[in-house]
């Protein structure tokens, strides 16, 4: 399979913990997303990276949360001390321009539950 | 502010009727928009895109029209199958200056009736 994949799937952990979630993108595409998506809400832009380089944070990502993508390939999220409100879906996104445009397909997301 | 806004929340369509999917939206920059389909506990499926160069993009059952004058697109799928029921969202992007982030709707729920 060569779809997006994200690690874990779900995680549960304390207010105040630190967590880590994983995306793999497809093989050759260089760019690669994260978003949030909470409840009744639409998938919202978090960070870019275009191969290494974080090129664009959004002001939604507070100094809590930082972003890797170490030799282009995989990427991190990471959350230190959750709050509750960081509870959500955490979706990855990676994509490759051709022929002028470029379609961003989406990884299975990792939910995260705050308690 | 929400720039790209699908004022419906849900939709029920009877099998093999046509299902419309509505999407507004305010930022006339947008030049790319997409629509991805969603089921529970599963990311985003992209489903068709259409350029602003286009009024019509059609991929099999599913047909994006684009009204650049009024701000709106529409997603036609017929006909209506029940494995079409999900979320559907509406994604929007600026011109291809580097980062090509989607700015996304809120989503409209589809129930396709046996």
């Amino acid at each position: 399979d060569t779809g997006v994949s994200q690690n874990p799937r779900h995680k549960i952990t304390k207010r105040g913990q630190n967590v880590t979630f994983r995306c793999d993108p497809i093989s050759e595409h260089n760019r690669l997303y994260w978003y949030r998506q909470t409840l009744g809400q639409g998938p919202e832009f978090l960070t870019y990276f275009q191969n290494e380089a974080q090129l664009e944070k959004s002001r939604l990502l507070s100094d809590r949360f930082s972003a890797e993508r170490p030799k282009g390939s995989f990427s991190t999220l990471e959350i230190q001390r959750t709050e509750q409100g960081d509870s959500a879906m955490y979706l990855c996104a990676s994509s490759i321009r051709t022929s002028g445009q470029e379609t961003q397909y989406f990884g299975p997301g990792t939910r995260l539950l705050v308690l | 502010d929400q720039q790209v806004k699908q004022n419906s929340p849900s939709l029920s369509v009877q099998e093999g009727r046509i299902s419309i999917l509505n999407c507004d939206y305010t930022n006339s920059m947008f030049d790319y928009f997409l629509w991805y389909k969603k089921y529970p506990a599963e990311g985003p499926t992209f489903l068709i895109s259409i350029s602003s160069i286009k009024d019509k993009n059609e991929d099999g059952r599913f047909t994006v029209f684009l009204n650049k004058s009024a701000k709106h697109l529409s997603l036609h799928i017929v006909p209506s199958q029940p494995g079409d029921s999900a979320v559907y969202f509406c994604a929007a992007r600026p011109p291809n200056f580097g980062n090509e982030k989607l700015t996304f709707g809120t989503g409209t729920r589809l129930t396709i009736i046996p």
